[in-house]
């Protein structure tokens, strides 16, 4: 079955305590991205990837960092947690983003809380 | 100003109802536009792409006003199924920006 999977899908951590979430998918997609859903601000990216061992900013990186060492895996690492990160991530994959087809395949989403 | 802008709702309407959606974007630049539909807690799927023509897909039919920089989803004949967020999505630039969303509740 193709898919997204991200892992862990709840978590409740403390603040300045280091977490990565994974982000695996089966679709040998070559685009990769990270969101954070929050409520009146819907999604917001993170950081992206055109492929592997290219990672690009997008518009609220800070207190991230990601890295793409296979094609398949883009985990997200929160080195030091803050408050302000508790919020709902998405990781989404797809064929290279064109203005041909918009879809984003996601993953089920992570419920990060940082108290 | 948020590049791409929704009415957050909440649409409360009753099965069999038309109802529609509005979403403006802010670049001019924007190539093509795109509906995801989110379930409650859950991830977002691509509902259906927006052509300047119109689309049709079943009870859905969205449109684009490159002039007014306005993209619409129109639901005929809402089903309780139909209820879930929707997300209007707007491509430039290799990057996909989402605006945040209109909830809808179809009730019985």
């Amino acid at each position: 079955e193709a898919q997204v999977t991200q892992n862990p899908r709840y978590l409740i951590t403390v603040t300045g305590k280091k977490l990565t979430v994974t982000c695996s998918q089966n679709m040998n997609h070559e685009y990769m991205s990270w969101y954070r859903q929050d409520p009146g601000l819907g999604l917001r990216q993170i950081y992206y990837s055109m492929n592997v061992e290219v990672t690009d900013k997008g518009d609220v990186p800070e207190g991230y960092k990601v890295s793409r060492k296979e094609k398949r895996n883009f985990p997200l690492i929160l080195e030091s947690p803050s408050p302000n990160q508790t919020s709902l991530y998405f990781c989404a994959s797809s064929l290279p983003v064109s203005g041909n087809t918009g879809e984003l395949f996601f993953g089920e989403g992570s419920r990060l809380t940082v108290l | 100003r948020k590049e791409v802008e929704q009415d957050p709702g909440p649409f409360n309407v009753p099965e069999g109802a038309t109802v529609a959606f509005n979403c403006t974007y802010s670049n001019s630049a924007s190539q093509s536009f795109f509906w995801y539909r989110q379930d409650c807690r859950k991830e977002p799927k691509l509902l259906m792409s927006v052509y300047s023509s119109g689309n049709e897909d079943g009870r859905f039919t969205a449109q684009l006003n490159r002039a007014s920089q306005y993209i619409s989803l129109l639901i005929r004949d809402s089903k309780l199924s139909d209820s879930a967020t929707y997300l209007c999505v707007a491509y430039s630039k290799g990057k996909l920006i989402f605006g945040q969303g209109t909830e809808l509740s179809v009730k019985p």
